[in-house]
């Protein structure tokens, strides 16, 4: 067990449709970073957040967006999904703002139909 | 662009037949090379930091090496439990690039 957890386990829901993803970091991480990983693309990063404050972005589409909160936490916001984003969405986190060693959470399957 | 690249995609052992996992990095500015194992539908596990050439790192059956182009994960009489996805990720300027990784099957 990495000490991070994410929320949902599955998710299931159309095209077009919202979604949104939680993650709770480590306790005493700063650092809370998103990957999407695809059978075809490995995994991919999409943006780290640092004690509240967008740090890095890399291959994240315009229709996905993310917050950190207060209590570091944070959420990826998944909108007008389409079938191709279907994929497992992992979170992890790190003590420091440098890529550094990360914790993985379980991830989150997401399933677009 | 940062790049890593993993070979073998897949390889396939018998219980205690050692080999080695290749890691092929072009990345701006590396501050660090890591490996990390993954289970099939869980996150990845991280295992070793590598900062620079020579530098070598051991956990049980596994040792992974660094050299100025490379990383190697050398497995040694690997055994079942093994068997799990390996990732290689380089962090560069601004954040890790991951491998697609080698997936490693160990038969009794």
């Amino acid at each position: 067990d990495s000490g991070v957890t994410q929320t949902p386990k599955h998710l299931i829901t159309a095209t077009g449709q919202r979604v949104t993803l939680r993650c709770s970091p480590r306790s005493g991480d700063l650092s809370v970073y998103w990957y999407q990983q695809s059978l075809d693309q490995g995994l991919q990063f999409l943006i780290q957040y640092y004690n509240g404050e967008e740090r890095a972005k890399g291959n994240i589409l315009e229709r996905f967006s993310a917050q950190q909160f207060p209590d570091l936490h944070s959420e990826l916001n998944l909108s007008s999904l389409e079938l191709g984003d279907s994929a497992l969405y992992f979170c992890a986190s790190s003590i420091s703002g440098t890529g550094g060693e990360q914790y993985f959470g379980p991830g989150t399957r997401l399933t677009v139909t | 662009e940062d790049q890593v690249t993993q070979s073998p995609e897949a390889l396939r052992l018998q219980e205690g037949e050692s080999s080695s996992l290749n890691c092929s990095y072009t990345v701006s500015g590396l501050r660090g090379l890591f490996w990390y194992r993954q289970d099939p539908g869980k996150g990845p596990e991280f295992l070793f930091t590598l900062y620079s050439a020579g530098e070598e790192k051991e956990k049980e059956r596994l040792k992974a090496t660094l050299t100025k182009k490379e990383s190697f994960l050398h497995i040694t009489a690997p055994k079942p439990e093994d068997s799990a996805t390996y990732l290689c990720a380089g962090e560069g300027y601004s954040t890790l690039t991951f491998g697609k990784g080698t997936m490693l099957l160990v038969s009794p």
